[in-house]
This record gives C-alpha cells, sequence and structure tokens, in this order.
C-alpha cells in the first residue's frame, strides 16, 4: 500500500513564525503535491514538484514555499505564518502518467496537518 | 468558471439503499481523467475510483461505480447499499490532458450521511 505520511496532525503557531510541513511518501514516487482544503472551497493546490529540487507554483502559491531534498521528501514552508493561513493542509503523491495506464497517476494522500494560526 | 461542480452541498440516504453523488465537470481537452476521493472526518483522502475519458464503459470498484455521461459532461458517484461508515466528504476531481504532471483541479465536495 502506498504510505503517505506528515509530519503533525495537528500545529498550532503563532502570527509571523516560520513553519515547516513535512511530507514523506514510501513509494518511490516522482510527483508530489501540496493542497490546502478550506469550507466551501474543496483542495486548492499550492506547489508541486515532479523531481528533486524541481518546484512548480500552484493556484495559490503567495506565502508559501517548498523544498524536495530528497525524492520521498516535500516540505511545505510558511516563512511568516498569518492568520489566514489557518487550514487544513494535505499532502499527496502520485508516478507520472507516462508510466503506463493513465489510472497509475492517481494521487495518494497524506493524513492532513490541521495547522491554526493565532 | 468552476471546472468541477458538486451542486449537492450534503447529502442522507438510509442504511442500505443506494445514492447518486452529482459531479459536472468543463473542459476542452478530448484526455482527460475524473477522480473520486472519499475523506472522513479524520480527514484523509481516500481514493475510490477513476474513469479516463476514452473508457468506453464505467468503472466500477465494488460498491462504487461512476456513471459517466460524455456528453453532458457528467460523472456522477454512485454508492450501492449504504453503509454507516460511508458517512463523509465525497470530492470529485480532474486531471485534464494537457495538465503537467498530472494536476487536479477538485470540486467543492459533498457531505454525505448514512442513517440506520
Amino acid at each position: 500500500d502506498v504510505k503517505v505520511t506528515q509530519s503533525s496532525r495537528y500545529l498550532v503557531k503563532r502570527t509571523g513564525e516560520k513553519v515547516f510541513l513535512e511530507c514523506v511518501q514510501d513509494m518511490d514516487h516522482e510527483n508530489m503535491f501540496w493542497y490546502r482544503q478550506d469550507p466551501g472551497l474543496g483542495l486548492r493546490l499550492i506547489y508541486f514538484s515532479y523531481d528533486v529540487k524541481m518546484k512548480e507554483k500552484g493556484d495559490i502559491p503567495e506565502g508559501y514555499s517548498v523544498s524536495r531534498e530528497k525524492k520521498e521528501r516535500f516540505s511545505l514552508i510558511l516563512e511568516s505564518a498569518s492568520t489566514n493561513q489557518t487550514s487544513m493542509y494535505l499532502c499527496a503523491s502520485s508516478s507520472p502518467r507516462t508510466s503506463g495506464s493513465s489510472k497509475l497517476d492517481t494521487q495518494y494522500f497524506g493524513p492532513g496537518t490541521r495547522l491554526t494560526v493565532l | 468558471a468552476q471546472k468541477i461542480t458538486q451542486t449537492q452541498p450534503g447529502m442522507f440516504v438510509q442504511e442500505k439503499e443506494a445514492v447518486t453523488l452529482d459531479c459536472t465537470y468543463d473542459t476542452s481537452d478530448q484526455s482527460y481523467g475524473l477522480f473520486w476521493y472519499k475523506q472522513p472526518s479524520s480527514g484523509e483522502m481516500i481514493f475510490l475510483i477513476y474513469q479516463g475519458s476514452y473508457d468506453e464503459q464505467n468503472a466500477t470498484e465494488g460498491r462504487y461505480s461512476l456513471n459517466f455521461q460524455k456528453a453532458r459532461k457528467s460523472a456522477n458517484l454512485v454508492i450501492s447499499a449504504s453503509q454507516l461508515g460511508d458517512s463523509a466528504m465525497y470530492f470529485c476531481a480532474m486531471r485534464e490532458g494537457g495538465t503537467s504532471y498530472g494536476k487536479l483541479t477538485f470540486g467543492q465536495g459533498t457531505i454525505l450521511t448514512v442513517h440506520p
């Protein structure tokens, strides 16, 4: 089974703090993604990475950065946390579609981190 | 414009009955994929079922089936014989053909409550 883990289930931080959210996958997936989930808005893509040290902006990258130094690990960084970044953060990983069946790029998710910024 | 629309914020169903969760999508690509995920109260997103735009048959996975109507651009999830454990948020998502690296666009979600 695909296993995606996130460093914390719940996190409380203060405005202005630097926050690191860690995600690790054990399936040797090339692609990794960070989403935030807010009520009524579904999941919105923050950043994704298709290879070590490679990253691309998603739909809402402002206020966030990412780091991928190793294939299995993808970190989301809030340089200076703000209250409007209080949200559920979900990490996912997948193989590239070129591997074969188009179903193979199904994204598998971690348990999520519920971040509260006070 | 919304690319994925789930018009039912909440749905209720009696245990053992079937329920349909609606999803419509908007794309000009010929090649695309549609996914359904389940999110229980624990928060983890669980992959349920996949339908490719070129798949001629509707996808099925156990009690889950996808009613794919390409001309109407709809991809409704049908859950047969509902169980109490099916109570969760359900998300429809789309991967467009031109999207690099399998990026998904998600709908707003539908909360399903199964009554005993």
